[in-house]
C-alpha cells in the first residue's frame, strides 16, 4: 500500500518549458488536490478534484491546468514554465473534500 | 488578517518538557479541524484530528475552543523525535475550504 505517489522527486526546466508532474493514489479516495509550498508562505491550493470527473480551481491556478485521468490519477501541467514557479509540489487525496488528506512526497521543481 | 494563524516560533526546549501551540481561525463556520506534522524538506503528514471534547493520542492533546475559534495542540515529555513543524488545519465544508496556517516549528534539545 503506496499511498500516494508523486513522479518525478526534482525537476530542473528552462523558462518556457513545459512539464507535467504526475500523482496516484491507491487508497480509493474520491478527492485529490495540488499544493505548492514556498518558503514562509505555508501550503497554497493550487487545483483540486472533489470527485473522479471533476476539477477546480484553488488560490493560485495561473500558470497550472490539471486531468484527473480516473480516480486514482491527477496530474498538475505547467505550460510555459516561470522563475516564480519554483517551488515544492504536494499531491494529496483525501476520503472526501471535509476529511483529513494525505500527501505524497513532493516535486521539487527548480525554474531558471 | 490570515483565515488561519498560528505563531511561527521558533520554540525551543529541552527534552521532557511540555510544550503547547495554539492556533486562531476567523472562520466560524469552520468545521473539521486538524494538526499535522511536517519535517524539513518532507511532506505534511497528519499528526490528529481535533474534536469538539477536545482528544488525546499519547502525549498529545488537542482542544477545540469554538467560541474564542482556537485550537490548541500539547506536547508532553517532548522528545528529540518531536522537531518539525505543527501545522494547524481548519476546514470550512469542502476541498477548496481547507485552509493550511503557515505553522509553528519546534526544536527539542538534549
Amino acid at each position: 500500500n503506496a499511498g500516494v505517489t508523486q513522479t518525478p522527486k526534482f525537476q530542473v526546466l528552462k523558462t518556457g518549458q513545459s512539464m507535467t508532474l504526475q500523482c496516484a493514489q491507491d487508497m480509493n479516495h474520491n478527492s485529490m488536490y495540488w499544493y505548492r509550498q514556498d518558503p514562509g508562505m505555508g501550503l497554497r491550493l493550487i487545483y483540486y478534484s472533489a470527485s473522479e470527473g471533476t476539477t477546480d480551481k484553488g488560490e493560485v491556478p495561473n500558470g497550472y491546468n490539471v486531468s484527473r485521468l480516473n480516480k486514482r490519477e491527477f496530474s498538475l501541467r505547467l505550460e510555459s514554465a516561470a522563475p516564480s514557479q519554483t517551488s515544492v509540489y504536494f499531491c494529496a487525496s483525501s476520503p472526501g473534500p471535509q476529511y483529513e488528506q494525505y500527501f505524497g512526497p513532493g516535486t521539487r521543481l527548480t525554474v531558471t | 488578517r490570515k483565515e488561519v494563524e498560528q505563531d511561527p516560533g521558533p520554540f525551543n526546549v529541552p527534552e521532557g518538557a511540555t510544550v503547547a501551540f495554539n492556533c486562531t481561525y476567523s472562520n466560524s463556520a469552520s468545521q473539521s479541524f486538524f494538526w499535522y506534522r511536517q519535517d524539513c524538506r518532507k511532506e505534511p503528514k497528519l499528526l490528529m484530528s481535533v474534536y469538539s471534547s477536545g482528544n488525546e493520542d499519547g502525549r498529545f492533546t488537542a482542544q477545540l475552543n469554538r467560541a474564542s475559534q482556537y485550537i490548541s495542540l500539547l506536547i508532553r515529555d517532548s522528545k528529540l523525535s518531536d522537531s518539525a513543524t505543527y501545522l494547524c488545519v481548519v476546514n470550512r465544508g469542502g476541498g477548496f475550504k481547507t485552509i493550511f496556517g503557515a505553522g509553528t516549528r519546534l526544536f527539542v534539545k538534549a
